[in-house]
């Protein structure tokens, strides 16, 4: 069964270090998304991302933030410089269309020290 | 921005018993799925609600769209110990089971604990 994979599972950082986490969507799907889980708490929207450009980005999603899909299977988030406050379960998600159903990643844990 | 109620925050149950929790939205929301996460994993969507006061059910779980389009209910009936998860409630603005654009809002989510 085509599922959404991403790597790392779990990193731990420096803040103020740079961070890249890797995801691969399904592949016959086209919209793209990033969400945040802080641990024990809800799960909240970041970014969309389709036809190779940002849909929407929440207020969450600042300036030290950037998505990209360096070529056909990977989508990734990059953290610039990042805080204490950026430790969370980063999920990405993947849909075949702007109406379809949502398939999230298993996460990537980011532990900021 | 918009802001999901979901109660309760944590239910401890026994095997075999009936489970209901409930999302209520100072909005309107156009699209109600309810959700379930297993640790370690990510979401997986278990119920997807697209009209006013429609009611869905997929196996032992049942779900509601308000006819205020403003809250939503699932319920479990005859729970076994894989029942066991995070539960949450999400809405969309749009007709779409994945947001959209705009992506989804998702509720605090219900802690479903099954006692032996």
């Amino acid at each position: 069964e085509p599922e959404v994979t991403q790597t790392p599972s779990h990193q731990v950082t420096q803040m103020g270090q740079e961070v890249i986490l890797r995801c691969v969507p399904i592949s016959n799907h086209l919209y793209f998304y990033w969400y945040r889980q802080i641990l024990g708490q809800k799960v909240e929207f970041l970014v969309s991302f389709y036809n190779n450009e940002i849909s929407e980005k929440s207020e969450i999603f600042d300036d030290q933030f950037s998505v990209e899909r360096p070529d056909g299977s990977n989508f990734t988030l990059k953290i610039r410089s990042t805080k204490l406050e950026d430790s969370a379960m980063y999920f990405c998600a993947s849909a075949a269309s702007e109406t379809g159903e949502l398939f999230f990643g298993e996460g990537s844990r980011l532990t900021v020290l | 921005g918009q802001q999901l109620n979901q109660s309760p925050q944590s239910m401890f149950i026994q095997e075999g018993e009936d489970v209901s929790m409930n999302c209520t939205s100072s909005s309107i929301f156009n699209t109600w799925l309810w959700y379930k996460q297993e640790p370690g994993e990510g979401p997986v969507l278990l119920i997807a609600l697209y009209k006013a006061g429609e009611l869905t059910s997929n196996g032992r779980l049942t779900a509601q769209f308000g006819i205020t389009r403003k809250d939503s209910f699932l319920n479990i009936s005859a729970s076994i110990p894989s029942d066991v998860g995070i539960y949450f409630c999400a809405g969309s603005k749009y007709m779409y089971s994945g947001g959209g654009a705009d992506g989804l809002t998702f509720g605090k989510g219900t802690h479903l604990i099954i006692q032996p």
